[in-house]
This record gives C-alpha cells, structure tokens and sequence, in this order.
C-alpha cells in the first residue's frame, strides 16, 4: 500500500499570496501523481495529472512538479474562489492508487 | 458539457442492499472507463470500484469492498451502476461517479465527476 501524506493540514494565507501544498509519498510514484480541489458540497475536480500536467480548463496559476516522492501544488497568487480542500492522488499501482488525508486552504 | 448524475442513495439497514446509478451525457460514454469514488462524512476518498471501457470486460474493485460490490455498465443506455449487498456502517458515506481522464483506457485519473449520492447504513 502506498502511504501520501499531505501537509500542512491546514494552510491559511490571505488573497494574492502563494500558496504552496506538499503531498510525501511512502515509497516512488514516479510522476504518476494527480492533485484535486473540492469545495464544500461539491464534487472534486481535476487540477494536474501526471505530476505537472494542467487538466482541461485549469487557469495558469495552479502548478505541480515533484517525482519520485516529493510533490508540490503551488497557487501563484490566491484568488478567493482558489480557497478549497486539494487532495492528491496517486496511480502508480492502480488499481487502487491511493488519495492523500488532504490540505484545507483557507482565508486568513 | 459533460455531466454525470448518481441517484440512488438511501438510508439502509446493516446487512441490507442498494443500487446506485450514474446517467451520463456530453461524451461518447462507451469509450471511457467509469469508476465509483466514495467520501465518508469529513473524511477523504476513497476509491471503491472502476470499469472498462467498451464491453466492461474488465472490473477492479478496492478489497474493503471486494465480493460484497459489483459495477456495471449499460451503455445503450449511457449509465454506470453499483450493486451494494451486505451494507455495513463503515460504506456509509457520499458516492461519486467519476470519467476517466484517458479514452478507451483506466488510466486512474477522474476529469469529471457527479455530485454524488449520499448513502446511510444504520439501523
């Protein structure tokens, strides 16, 4: 089982600013690693797949990188519609995969 | 626009049964994979079931739910279901349908995902 362990828990920085999410895998996933927002009572959607990849529709701001077992989903500069949950997944065994616990962003 | 609707949701008894569904419409639903992810109230995902795409030949189910879930696919009718037997307190939580990024393979990456239907095993 592949362990990903996301921090901080809870991130709280104010609109404009860069925000930075980190997502540890318990062993290599290569770059096969997705990052997801979901805000309350709505479904998640796709931000990055393979590690740095942008999803259709997806604006400029959100990036990924990272490979082996350190990645980074980092927001440029925050709008108010960008504070959410990210969660990150990985595929490198799939099926399953495995989801992280999740990152709350939130205004502060 | 791509849209995917679950319905089926309820509250249920321990040991007891559902179906959910998922109608799918804006893309050619036979050629993706579909999957069914699920979110306990205030937890994370968790990934519960994925089929192929085309016949559906090809079903993979996460081992919490193995032998007691089964998915589905009637592509005449562009929907995706999941049997649940033997419910127990632990499956509760809300059920997403989610499109597989890639066509014609499971490739572990969801584009689009439904709003989820709410099921509550509880006596």
């Amino acid at each position: 089982e592949i362990v990903l362990t996301q921090s901080p828990a809870t991130l709280s920085l104010s609109p404009g600013e860069r925000a930075t999410l980190s997502c540890r895998a318990s062993q290599s996933v290569s770059t096969y690693l997705a990052w997801y927002q979901q805000k309350p009572g709505q479904a998640p959607r796709l931000l990055i797949y393979d590690a740095s990849s942008r999803a259709t529709g997806i604006p400029a701001r959100f990036s990924g990188s990272g490979s082996g077992t350190d990645f980074t989903l980092t927001i440029s500069s925050l709008e108010p519609e960008d504070f959410a949950v990210y969660f990150c997944q990985q595929r490198s065994n799939w099926p399953p995969g495995s989801f992280g616990q999740g990152t709350k962003l939130e205004i502060k | 626009e791509v849209q995917l609707l679950e319905s089926g949701g309820a509250l249920v008894q321990p040991g007891g049964s559902l179906r959910l569904s998922c109608a799918a419409s804006g893309f050619t639903f036979s050629t993706y994979a579909m999957s069914w992810i699920r979110q306990a109230p205030g937890k994370g995902l968790e990934w519960v079931s994925s089929i192929s795409a085309s016949n559906g030949a090809n079903t993979y189910y996460a081992d919490s739910v193995k032998g007691r879930f089964t998915i589905s696919r009637d592509n005449s009718k562009d929907t995706l279901y999941l049997q649940m037997n033997s419910l127990r307190a632990e499956d509760t939580a809300v059920y997403y349908c989610a499109k597989d990024r890639r066509y014609s393979i499971s490739s572990g990456n969801f584009d689009y995902w439904g709003q989820g239907t709410l099921v509550t095993v509880s006596s």
